[in-house]
């Protein structure tokens, strides 16, 4: 069955210190691959997006993903994070064209001062 | 410009009653979708209307669930007979095409008694 994965349910990470969130999926194609981020009484924001071309995205807030297709990840990245980056990561996937995102399970998000 | 706003924030209701969830996109968005958030998992794709027809209703898990979209702008989602298991955070997304980013409400918080 088509699915995501993120791995890790929670993360602490300390504030300055990099961060690097999993996200696997299983799908026979490559998909459309997006991160989403949720804070506490927010909706959700959309971090950054894959659709083809160079497999290195840059999105907002500093954060970054990598596609890599031999090992079906696309992993969220960021050098150094702040206080307010503590919040509900998600990786989400489309392999329809319109949207029709499918979710992994989050990783809630940590910081330690 | 105002984002997507939802309408109840929370809805407390009793088992067999019937419930009506609102969406207001943003303007000019042709795309909405409405998704379904249980604790501790991520939002699960319920419908998608591109302008006023249901384009794909997959997602909906019986026939106790209906959405409409009547003039291409607001959307209700319609729940009959509810169901304890029917508790969860209601998410509408919109956005300007099919493959634009998808903008996200705060949710609707639905407690089924």
């Amino acid at each position: 069955a088509q699915s995501v994965t993120q791995p890790d349910i929670h993360i602490t990470v300390s504030e300055g210190a990099s961060l690097e969130l999993r996200c696997n999926y299983s799908y026979g194609a490559t998909p459309y691959l997006f991160w989403y981020v949720q804070s506490p009484g927010q909706g959700l924001q959309l971090l950054l997006k894959y659709f083809s071309g160079d497999t290195l995205v840059q999105g907002i807030k500093g954060f970054e993903a990598e596609f890599k297709r031999s090992q079906s990840s696309f992993n969220l990245r960021k050098p150094s994070v702040h206080w307010s980056d503590a919040a509900e990561y998600f990786c989400a996937v489309d392999n329809t064209g319109f949207q029709k995102l499918v979710f992994g399970t989050g990783t809630r998000l940590l910081v330690s001062p | 410009g105002a984002g997507v706003s939802q309408t109840p924030s929370n809805k407390v209701t009793e088992k067999g009653k019937y419930v009506e969830l609102r969406c207001d996109p943003i303007s000019g968005h042709t795309a909405l979708y409405w998704y379904r958030q249980s604790l501790g998992q991520g939002p699960e794709f319920l419908i998608y209307f591109q302008g006023t027809g249901a384009a794909d209703d997959s997602g909906l898990p019986n026939d106790r669930f209906f959405a409409v979209r009547p003039e291409g702008s607001v959307s209700t989602l319609k729940i009959q007979r509810t169901e304890r298991g029917d508790s969860a955070v209601y998410l509408c997304a919109s956005s300007m095409g099919l493959t634009d980013t998808q903008y996200f409400g705060p949710g609707t918080r639905l407690t089924v008694l």
